[in-house]
């Protein structure tokens, strides 16, 4: 069906280490992504997002990669830190027009190890 | 600016209730969505509210319903609840002409 996809549901990275986190999807409409992080008990943080006429988009030590022709979707993190460690999920918005509806992905759980 | 708020942050119901869940979205924000999060569905998008009209809906049962109030404000309710709706409920508010949601730290519902 039309959903948005993790790779792996666990990482683990050493500390310092570089982390990528993967993200199929499979509507091809979608035209706008966000990366967010969820620590437990706290709401989903807003880490980075890119539009479908971007292939690449850069924050701090975070880049998203947007691959249209696999429908592919990546998240980067550079020189991983302890405070790293959540759960990452993608989302598109399918929305159209002005409404907003956010589609996620399954998530991954993220271990920074000392 | 503060963020998106909540309230209350812990509830616990048994089933046949109703319960009711508000959100004060970021000052100037007026769109507000509602999402259900559970082990087991993950993140699931309710419905959006935009100057009090809800714009758009996802696939839940009538028994979940919610208004949104001049102030941005908006709140939501369950009726009739099932164990299966406990579940953590995350509110998310956008400014207008964009697409970022930023998301408050939910309300976990928990139905006995």
């Amino acid at each position: 069906g039309e959903n948005v996809g993790l790779h792996l549901p666990t990482l683990s990275v050493q500390e310092g280490d570089n982390s990528i986190i993967n993200c199929a999807y499979s509507n091809s409409a979608s035209d706008y992504f966000i990366w967010y992080k969820q620590e437990s008990g706290k709401g989903p943080q807003f880490i980075i997002d890119i539009r479908s006429n971007m292939d690449k988009r850069q924050g701090q030590r975070v880049t998203v990669l947007l691959n249209k022709t696999v429908k592919h979707l990546s998240l980067q993190i550079a020189a991983t830190q302890p405070g790293d460690s959540a759960v990452y999920f993608c989302a598109e918005n399918r929305s159209s027009g002005s409404a907003r509806q956010l589609t996620f992905g399954s998530g991954t759980q993220l271990t920074v190890l000392p | 600016k503060a963020g998106v708020t909540q309230t209350p942050r812990y509830l616990i119901k048994t089933r046949g209730q109703q319960v009711t869940l508000s959100c004060s979205p970021i000052s100037g924000h007026r769109s507000v969505s509602w999402y259900q999060q559970t082990p087991g569905q993950g993140l699931q998008f309710l419905f959006e509210y935009f100057s009090e009209t809800q714009r758009n809906k996802g696939n839940f049962p009538g028994r979940f319903s919610g208004r949104q109030f001049s102030n941005s404000r908006s709140e939501m309710n369950v009726s009739t609840l099932e164990l299966g709706d406990s579940a953590l409920y995350l509110c998310a508010s956008a400014p207008s002409g964009q697409e970022t949601q930023y998301f408050g730290p939910g309300t976990r519902l928990l139905v006995l």
